[in-house]
C-alpha cells in the first residue's frame, strides 16, 4: 500500500499548457507539502496545508495553485507552463503539530514535469 | 529565514568504510535536524533525526550528532554498504506549525566495491 501517492509519474508538455499534478495519503495526515526539486537536486518548499487551509505559500508565482479538497488530498495545478517549471514535483505528508510529529515528512515517488 | 549548508557534495568511499557528511545552519532557533535518504528515481525517505535537546542520536549503522554552539550536524555511516549508495540530504526546522523543513543541496554518497 502506496503511503503517498502521486500521479502521474511522468508529464511531458508545451510551453504555455496547463498542468495538474494529483498526490493523495492514506497515512490519515494532517498536514501536505508540495517541493520542488530542480536539475541540482535542490529541495524547496513550495506550499503546505493543514487540515485543507494554506499554511505555508512561498515565493511561487501565481501560475501555480494548490487545491485541497479534504485533508488526504493535495493536488497541484500549474497554468501557462514555462520552460523553467520543468523539475521534479514531490507531494509530503506529515502527522500534524498538534500532535509534535510534524516534522516526518513521508514523501510520495515524485512527478518528473518536463516542458519542451 | 533558516540557510542549510551541505558538504561534501559528492562522497566516494570504499565498501566497509566509514562516511560522514556535514551541514551547518543559519538559524540558532532551528530545533530539529532530520536525514533523508534519495534513491534514483525515488521520493526522500527519513532515515534519522534529531532534536535541539539531544547531542547524538544512533540507529545501528547510522548515527547523527548535533553541535548547538557551532550550529552544525553530521550524519554517520559505518560500514558502508552497496545499498548506502544514494543522494542524502540534511534539513532544519525552525519555530512551530506546518514550516515544512529547510534542506541542504545533498550529498551524492557512492559507495566503491
Amino acid at each position: 500500500d502506496t503511503a503517498v501517492s502521486q500521479t502521474p509519474k511522468y508529464l511531458v508538455t508545451q510551453m504555455g499548457n496547463d498542468k495538474s499534478i494529483k498526490c493523495e495519503q492514506n497515512l490519515g495526515h494532517d498536514t501536505m507539502y508540495w517541493y520542488k526539486q530542480d536539475s541540482k537536486k535542490f529541495l524547496k518548499i513550495m506550499f503546505s496545508y493543514n487540515n485543507k487551509e494554506l499554511i505555508i505559500n512561498e515565493t511561487v508565482p501565481n501560475r501555480f495553485s494548490p487545491k485541497s479538497p479534504d485533508k488526504a488530498h493535495l493536488n497541484l495545478h500549474i497554468n501557462s507552463l514555462e520552460l523553467g517549471d520543468s523539475a521534479v514535483y514531490f507531494c509530503a505528508s506529515s502527522q500534524g503539530w498538534d500532535r509534535g510529529f510534524f516534522e516526518k515528512l513521508f514523501f510520495g515517488s515524485g512527478t518528473q514535469l518536463s516542458v519542451l | 529565514g533558516e540557510n542549510v549548508e551541505q558538504h561534501p557534495s559528492t562522497l566516494s568511499v570504499q565498501e566497509g568504510d566509514s562516511a560522514v557528511i556535514k551541514c551547518t545552519y543559519s538559524d540558532s532557533a532551528s530545533n530539529y535536524f532530520p536525514w533523508y535518504k534519495q534513491e534514483l528515481g525515488k521520493g526522500p525517505q527519513l532515515i534519522i533525526d534529531i532534536r535541539s535537546n539531544v547531542g547524538e542520536k544512533k540507529d545501528q549503522r547510522i548515527a547523527v550528532t548535533l553541535n548547538k554552539t557551532a550550529k552544525h550536524f553530521s550524519l554517520h555511516i559505518t560500514e558502508t554498504q552497496p545499498e548506502d549508495s544514494a543522494v542524502y540530504f540534511c534539513a532544519a526546522r525552525t519555530g512551530g506549525g506546518a514550516d515544512g523543513l529547510t534542506f541542504g543541496k545533498g550529498t551524492h554518497l557512492i559507495i566503491q566495491p
